[in-house]
């Protein structure tokens, strides 16, 4: 059974940082582009980052450029975004997703709250 | 950045009848779409891909369609488990992009 639990959210300060894990079973972690995709709580979703099965290719979306980094660890089924200089505007649940476009398996997300 | 539009914000209908949504796109996605379930309080769901392939375990009322940047999920009879909000999604370019959501509720 495929599983995603994101870990690692939680109340930050505007101008902290954060880092979430993801840890993947259940399937072959390195054979699958991996993502993150956030909610704001009450709106829509929103695509944040997606990474290579290797590494070597990444995507973030604007509002997050040089902010965020997002990375993997395929000995150990893991996957992060280290997130810098938040905002409010950060504030949402984070989701875990396999794929890179489509996502088929979401985890149950994990709430970063930006506030002072 | 490709802007996917979703009509309409909130659609009501009776249980057993068909539910019909649309889904446009600011310029050409191809088949590159998908749709989403999410409940309250829970992770999307996928039920189609490519515009108007199943998911697997997806029930065969639900279907997809496209004809040009209009995209349609449709719902051919109501189960009291589907009413939930419905995103539909794009990724033939980056940002991949969602729309804002339609909500089906009980009529």
């Amino acid at each position: 059974e495929v599983q995603l639990v994101e870990s690692g959210g939680g109340l930050v300060q505007p101008g902290g940082s954060l880092r979430l894990s993801c840890s993947a079973s259940g399937f072959t972690f390195s054979s699958y582009w991996m993502s993150w995709v956030r909610q704001a709580p009450g709106k829509g979703l929103e695509w944040v980052a997606n990474i290579k099965e290797d590494g070597s290719t990444i995507y973030f979306v604007d509002s997050v450029k040089g902010r965020f980094t997002i990375s993997r660890d395929n000995a150990k089924n893991s996957l992060y975004l280290q997130m810098n200089s938040l905002r409010a505007e950060d504030t949402a649940v984070y989701y875990c997703a396999r794929r890179g476009a489509a996502v088929d398996y979401w985890g149950q997300g994990t709430l970063v709250t930006v506030s002072s | 950045e490709i802007v996917m539009t979703q009509s309409p914000a909130t659609l009501s209908v009776s249980p057993g009848e068909r539910a019909t949504l649309s889904c446009r796109a600011s310029q050409s996605v191809s088949s590159n779409l998908v749709w989403y379930q999410q409940k309250p309080g829970q992770a999307p769901r996928l039920l189609i891909y490519g515009a108007s392939t199943r998911a697997t375990g997806i029930p065969a009322r639900f279907s997809g369609s496209a004809s040009g940047t209009e995209f349609t999920l449709t719902i051919s009879s109501l189960q009291s488990e589907d009413f939930a909000v419905y995103y539909c999604q794009q990724y033939n370019d980056w940002p991949y992009t969602f729309g804002q959501g339609t909500k089906l509720e009980i009529k």
